[in-house]
């Protein structure tokens, strides 16, 4: 049962055009969104967060939207850049112990 | 970057022997977390701790055991390993009880 799901496994970008990237929850009780971006051989590096009393965070060429009534989040990228390909994973959390929920991941390509 | 090594970066064993993965950290986090992350799975919490010899089940623990003896030392134990634990394994830390966990480099286990 799988409680937060990226139903896109990639996504191609051309550079400077906006990514856009979804992920959908189930468990109504998560309150904290997170995004991890992460490099072939790497660790996942976290990239940007949001708390469910919010709809809205932006850092940079990163913007977060939630719609709580849709358990619905997504990244937006703009401009896209090619060091932005990676896998982006989304995460969500109850405040329940500290776990973290990750999506399976999606594979993003920015083209030049 | 968050101060976090994990040893062996690579390993490669045979089915029914023991394997023991170790996180380091020098972050002084209270929370430590044991990740697999699988093609198609995203990453999934085999085990974690929220302080020294405090450790609980994640989502995969069965065949995983852990261990927390001083703050910055994790370690993982695979008591005998199976062609099903070959994974890349992630150590991550956290200040708090959620927000943002910080990730290893990860250990990529191959068990023949």
């Amino acid at each position: 049962d799988q409680q937060v799901k990226q139903n896109s496994p990639s996504l191609s970008v051309q550079e400077g055009r906006i990514s856009i990237l979804n992920c959908d929850y189930t468990n109504s009780m998560f309150d904290y969104f997170l995004w991890y971006k992460k490099y072939p051989a790497e660790g996942p590096t976290f990239l940007i967060s949001i708390s469910s009393i919010k709809d809205k965070n932006e850092d940079g060429r990163f913007t977060v939207f939630l719609n709580k009534s849709a358990k619905h989040l997504s990244l937006h990228i703009v401009p896209s850049q090619p060091g932005d390909s990676a896998v982006y994973f989304c995460a969500a959390s109850d405040n329940q112990g500290g776990k973290l929920i990750f999506g399976q991941g999606t594979e993003l390509s920015v083209k030049p | 970057d968050a101060g976090i090594t994990q040893s062996p970066r690579h390993k490669v064993t045979e089915t029914g022997t023991p394997v023991t993965l170790r996180c380091h950290q020098t972050e002084n986090h209270r929370y430590m977390y044991w990740y697999r992350q699988d093609p198609g799975h995203g990453l999934r919490l085999i085990h974690y701790s929220y302080g020294v010899k405090d450790t609980d089940k994640g989502e995969v623990s069965d065949g995983y055991s852990v261990s927390r003896s001083k703050t910055e030392d994790f370690l993982l134990t695979l008591e005998s390993a199976t062609s099903s634990q070959t994974s890349v394994y992630f150590c991550a830390i956290g200040l708090t009880s959620y927000n943002e966990q910080f990730f290893g480099p990860g250990t990529r286990l191959t068990v023949l």
